[in-house]
């Protein structure tokens, strides 16, 4: 099952704008994470942000979580080419001791150089 | 170099074969992962293994068999079984107890039906 759902599925900007990623969830989370896959590859860890936290920044990266709202999003600002992959939201649920995280479906980044 | 290695990078299977996909890791991480996905979608577990001989399935284990006889490999088994195999493979681990952690993911294998 999937808890997570990315808006929007895709996105294409120009370099140098900023680009906004949300995630909606279901249940309630101990953390909530993004990362990003480059095509064909591995995924990498961006960011992770508490359930008792509500923003939290990594250099260009600035990660927003509304637990009332069960939404967070991701904003990378001063876009890049280098940026273009896919980015995934993935929830640590809060009753579940199985340390699995539940993955989006992703949001399809495309920076135009 | 730490980390979590996958191989092969791409795999052909004929029809009714079994194909093995190999994961490692050097992280001496306790918990192990197998994802499958399929073109422009997101990640969907197969199994997990939290610790040396046990395993759970995920939400999508039918077709696929697993082991863990060695805390540091995972080792995953796509059987003839699963009819749709054609993916990308995934393999992670994590460290436990500690709620507040990544889970780090190897470079993948991509699965082909012939």
């Amino acid at each position: 099952s999937q808890q997570g759902e990315e808006d929007p599925q895709a996105l294409s900007i120009q370099e140098g704008e900023n680009a906004t990623m949300n995630c909606s969830y279901k249940t309630s989370i101990n953390n909530l994470q993004w990362y990003r896959q480059n095509s064909g590859r591995g995924l990498v860890h961006l960011i992770l942000i508490r359930s008792n936290e509500r923003e939290k920044h990594s250099g260009r990266l600035r990660v927003t979580l509304d637990t009332s709202k069960k939404s967070s999003s991701l904003l990378i600002t001063a876009s890049r080419a280098a940026d273009t992959a896919s980015y995934f939201c993935a929830t640590d649920g809060l009753m579940d001791s199985s340390y699995k995280l539940i993955f989006g479906s992703g949001t399809r980044l495309l920076v135009r150089p | 170099d730490g980390g979590i290695t996958q191989s092969p990078k791409y795999l052909f299977r004929k029809e009714g074969q079994n194909v093995t996909l190999s994961c490692e890791q050097n992280l001496n991480h306790d918990a192990m992962y197998w994802y499958r996905q399929d073109p422009g979608q997101g990640l969907r577990l197969i199994y997990y293994s939290q610790i040396v001989n046990d395993f759970q399935k995920g939400d999508i284990a039918e077709g696929y068999s697993v082991s863990r006889e060695k805390k540091e490999s995972f080792p995953l088994t796509v059987t003839s079984a699963q009819k749709n195999p054609t993916a990308f493979y995934l393999c992670a681990s994590r460290s436990l107890g500690i709620t507040y952690n990544e889970q780090f993911f190897g470079p993948g294998t991509r699965l082909t039906v012939l």
